[in-house]
């Protein structure tokens, strides 16, 4: 079975300044996707960014980028200059394919990101 | 394009009680999850529908807990009788027939069993 593991429970950082936020999984699968989610206290689960793991390159949305290891099963976010916006809980998850379509995610039990002002 | 709704937002009920919740997912998508987030952890899955389909309901307890997607479009869970460790966000999802495809999330039911 395929585990997600986020390490830091909290994290802080000042507005405008960079954090990064940590996860590991472990699999025996060799394809397979790699998500973060924000869950702002409105509860939605909201995309920021994905990784599909046959990729090299590592993926960016704007502020956000990833550093995918997959020999060393990592993938870590970066958010750059941070925004009172980006409060939120982010989890990491994990997804077979693309071999096995729709498949249901694997979380991990996030991370609660505060923005100081 | 109108996003997964849910209903209700909150619900409060008493031990040994039933509730049901309710999802109707983005138009057209075929596949659609029920998640269960305790309090403090991430979601976990319960049932994965594909159209009216169950695919995946190994984690579903299902002395207590039930789901139906009739006609394949929106879908119930239900739950009797409650328990207190039932006390969790339900989070309904859906995504399109597709390899490499992302869920989509509603807002989630908060339900509080006292």
């Amino acid at each position: 079975a395929q585990t997600v593991t986020q390490s830091q429970p909290e994290m802080s950082v000042q507005e405008a300044e960079t954090v990064t936020l940590s996860c590991t999984y472990d699999t025996s699968e060799s394809d397979y996707y790699l998500f973060w989610y924000k869950q702002p206290p409105s509860r939605q689960m909201i995309l920021v960014i994905r990784q599909e793991a046959y990729k090299q390159q590592n993926a960016t949305e704007n502020r956000f980028s990833v550093n995918f290891q997959k020999a060393a099963k990592s993938f870590s976010l970066k958010i750059s200059d941070s925004q009172l916006g980006d409060a939120a809980m982010y989890f990491c998850a994990y997804r077979r394919g693309p071999g096995f379509g729709n498949e249901k995610l694997t979380f991990g039990t996030g991370t609660r990101l505060t923005i100081i002002p | 394009e109108a996003g997964v709704a849910q209903s209700p937002r909150y619900k409060i009920i008493e031990k040994r009680q039933s509730v049901a919740f309710w999802c109707n997912p983005i138009s057209g998508h075929a596949t659609l999850y029920w998640y269960q987030q305790i309090l403090g952890q991430g979601p976990k899955l319960l049932i994965q529908f594909q159209n009216n389909g169950v695919v995946d309901d190994s984690q579903l307890p299902k002395d207590r807990f039930s789901a139906e997607r009739l006609k394949g479009v929106d879908s119930t869970l239900k739950i009797q009788p409650a328990k207190l460790e039932d006390s969790a966000v339900y989070l309904c999802a859906s995504s399109p027939t597709g390899l490499n495809t992302e869920a989509f999330f509603g807002q989630g039911t908060r339900l509080t069993v006292v």
